[in-house]
């Protein structure tokens, strides 16, 4: 069966760190996604990419970026930890277009000490 | 800012009461999709509405897109122990997807 993974799925980093977290997506979807979730906020944009080659801002991209080198993948990368980067992340995918269902990861748990 | 508004963001329930969230959009949307996760987990695509107007349902819930396509809710009946979880709406403006704020449901035994 077609899945999404994310790892780690928890991870404690100190501030100032570089931090990458991974998302591998076998559904062969052109769409990927991350957000984050954080209470009273809900879920977030950080980036997303509609192919390779592709990644694009989302509301709340400022301290993250993302690479697409390849179908399966987009990792996340905090470049320097900062504790409001303290998060549950989700990755997600979706089929190529606008407004296919969106299939996320089990998460990945950030404290940022 | 936030595209797509929740209400409200917090319900609790006696096991067997209704519950209604509200989704509402500062502008016209393509579509609506509704997503539930479960404590702990992850969001789980429910369904989608594309048709003004449109009514669905999924055995004891009910979801409705407004004739403008600037709203929607989901209706739950005779709510149980297993509804419990954070319901999100998400719907299309231009060439984004936007998530709404959620609305966490509690359902007492």
């Amino acid at each position: 069966d077609a899945e999404i993974t994310q790892s780690p799925r928890h991870k404690i980093t100190e501030t100032g760190r570089q931090v990458t977290l991974a998302c591998h997506q076998t559904w062969n979807h052109n769409n990927m996604f991350w957000y984050r979730q954080d209470l009273g906020h809900g879920l977030r944009l950080i980036h997303y990419s509609y192919g390779v080659q592709d990644t694009n801002k989302g509301e709340v991209s400022d301290g993250y970026s993302v690479s697409r080198s390849n179908t399966e993948d987009l990792p996340l990368t905090l470049e320097s930890a900062a504790s409001s980067q303290t998060s549950v992340y989700f990755c997600a995918s979706s089929a190529q277009g606008i407004g296919n269902t969106i299939y996320f990861g089990e998460g990945s748990w950030l404290t940022v000490v | 800012g936030q595209q797509v508004m929740q209400i409200p963001q917090y319900q609790h329930v006696q096991e067997g009461e209704d519950f209604t969230t509200y989704c509402n959009s500062s502008t016209t949307l393509s579509n609506i999709q509704w997503y539930k996760q479960r404590p702990g987990g992850h969001p789980v695509f429910l369904i989608q509405l594309v048709k003004s107007g449109e009514v669905k349902k999924q055995k004891r819930l009910t979801f409705q897109f407004g004739e403008a396509k600037k709203n929607s809710s989901l209706h739950i009946t005779a709510t149980q122990t297993t509804d419990v979880g954070t319901y999100f709406c998400a719907g299309n403006t231009g060439n984004q997807f936007y998530f709404g704020t959620g609305t966490s449901l509690t359902v007492i035994p």
